[in-house]
């Protein structure tokens, strides 16, 4: 079994609201991770969680705020975000930071 | 920084014809795996290629990792609408630090097949 599921499946939020993306999986996966990704664009490494603790985060702005409360799930906090922020948010986990990634479907965010 | 390169960007064919996309990579990798994302859909991960001259084969398609471990390539023989969708590669470095584990994907390749 090599899923990993994301919720919401689609979200639009104001600028001023505050919302959060969970993704979870049951694989026993110990690394995690959020990506950005336009249309006709790479996904884009944002954040890296590896035993719970964080990693790598890309320089990604404070508006986004991530969380791993757990070894199966992995939140995105989001806050103040502007239009540019639109986009597909995808997770991927894997069993350790060096191994392949699976990816869950994405949130497809729209920001008014 | 770390580059993958991918060409081309986009490749129409029709359906039956071949198709080949390539990635190029400015520093040797530790492996490289490749995905595919259909219309509206996530990536999907097709293989991973660790060895010097690796070769793979799934079904119509065939993976190759370079010698130098900086290049790869993706061929499908006789295409499918079925493989319509970008194909990204994404290439891990060989050093650790604070970039281990790190991905770095290519731009893609979006195949369209035409019936």
């Amino acid at each position: 079994d090599t899923e990993v599921t994301q919720t919401p499946k689609h979200l639009v939020m104001g600028m001023t609201n505050k919302k959060s993306l969970k993704c979870e999986q049951h694989m026993g996966h110990r690394a995690m991770y959020w990506y950005k990704q336009k249309a006709k664009k790479p996904p884009e490494l944002m954040f890296v969680y590896s035993y719970e603790k964080l990693s790598i985060n890309e320089s990604v702005p404070s508006r986004f705020s991530p969380e791993c409360p757990n070894s199966s799930l992995l939140n995105l906090h989001l806050h103040a975000l502007q239009p540019e922020d639109s986009a597909l948010y995808l997770c991927a986990s894997s069993r350790y930071r060096a191994d392949t990634q699976y990816f869950g479907p994405g949130t497809r965010l729209t920001v008014l | 920084g770390q580059q993958v390169m991918q060409i081309p960007q986009y490749q129409h064919v029709q359906e039956g014809e071949d198709f080949t996309t390539y990635c190029n990579s400015s520093t040797t990798l530790s492996n490289i795996q490749w995905y595919k994302q259909r219309p509206g859909g996530h990536p999907v991960f097709l293989i991973q290629l660790v060895k010097s001259g690796e070769v793979k084969k799934q079904k119509r398609l065939t993976f190759q990792f370079g010698e130098a471990k900086k290049n790869s390539s993706l061929h499908i023989t006789a295409t499918q609408t079925t493989d319509v969708g970008t194909y990204f590669c994404a290439g891990r470095l060989t050093a650790g630090g604070t970039s281990y584990g790190k991905l770095t994907f290519g731009q893609g390749t979006i195949l369209t097949v035409h019936p």
